[in-house]
């Protein structure tokens, strides 16, 4: 079966520090995989995306994920995080097989609070 | 920049009675998936269509539910009869081809569907 798991379901770290929220996937078919950010009382928004090339990507705000295939993962790294980066981060995967409309499945959610 | 808007933002109904949530997609799009997302749980795939039929839909997509296009710009989610558990954030999202390679689902902002 094709699922997506998310770890962590709280993430707590000071400002300034390192942060990575973990996502792995389970599939026998490709994949395109995404983060998606949403905030508090807000809809979703895409942080960054893995469509094919290269493995690790990034996002505007200081976000990357790399493609781990061998370890089906795709987990989202910050080195230095900051207040406003508290909201809740979602894995979504969209498998690829004959007569696939991209439909996303998303994990449960990481809720990152950065504290000062 | 173009984006998915979602009418109402709120809507507020009586168990039993019947609710459309209205979405207009980004206007070159021809993939229109309903997701939604009961409060604190994590996004849940409902449904998604092309061409003027459904493509794929999830096992919570039951006969109480409908989607429909009734003209060249909005999108519809229909529940026939409401339940308590219904109660949850609607987000409506549209693509372009979901095996093209710069590929992503665009997010409306969601209606809060709360069944009383």
């Amino acid at each position: 079966a094709q699922s997506v798991t998310q770890l962590d379901s709280q993430v707590p770290v000071f400002e300034e520090a390192p942060v990575e929220l973990r996502c792995n996937y389970s599939s026998s078919v490709s994949v395109y995989l995404f983060w998606y950010v949403q905030y508090p009382n807000q809809g979703l928004q895409l942080l960054l995306k893995y469509l094919s090339g290269s493995t690790l990507v990034e996002s505007i705000n200081g976000f990357e994920a790399e493609f781990n295939k061998s370890q089906t993962s795709f987990h989202l790294r910050k080195p230095s995080v900051h207040i406003s980066d508290t909201a809740e981060y979602f894995c979504a995967v969209s498998f690829h097989y004959g007569g696939s409309q991209g439909n996303l499945i998303f994990g449960k959610g990481t809720k990152l609070s950065v504290k000062p | 920049e173009p984006e998915v808007t979602q009418t109402p933002s709120h809507q507020v109904t009586q168990m039993g009675q019947e609710v459309i949530l209205r979405c207009v997609p980004i206007s070159n799009h021809l993939y229109f998936y309903w997701y939604r997302q009961i409060l604190g749980q994590k996004v849940e795939f409902l449904v998604s269509f092309y061409n003027n039929e459904i493509s794929e839909k999830s096992e919570i997509f039951d006969d109480q539910f409908s989607v429909e296009r009734p003209d060249g710009s909005n999108f519809t989610l229909k529940i026939r009869s409401t339940k308590l558990e219904d109660s949850a954030m609607y987000f409506c999202a549209s693509s372009e081809n979901p095996t093209g390679l710069n590929y992503e689902q665009y997010f409306g902002p969601g209606t809060r569907l709360t069944v009383t």
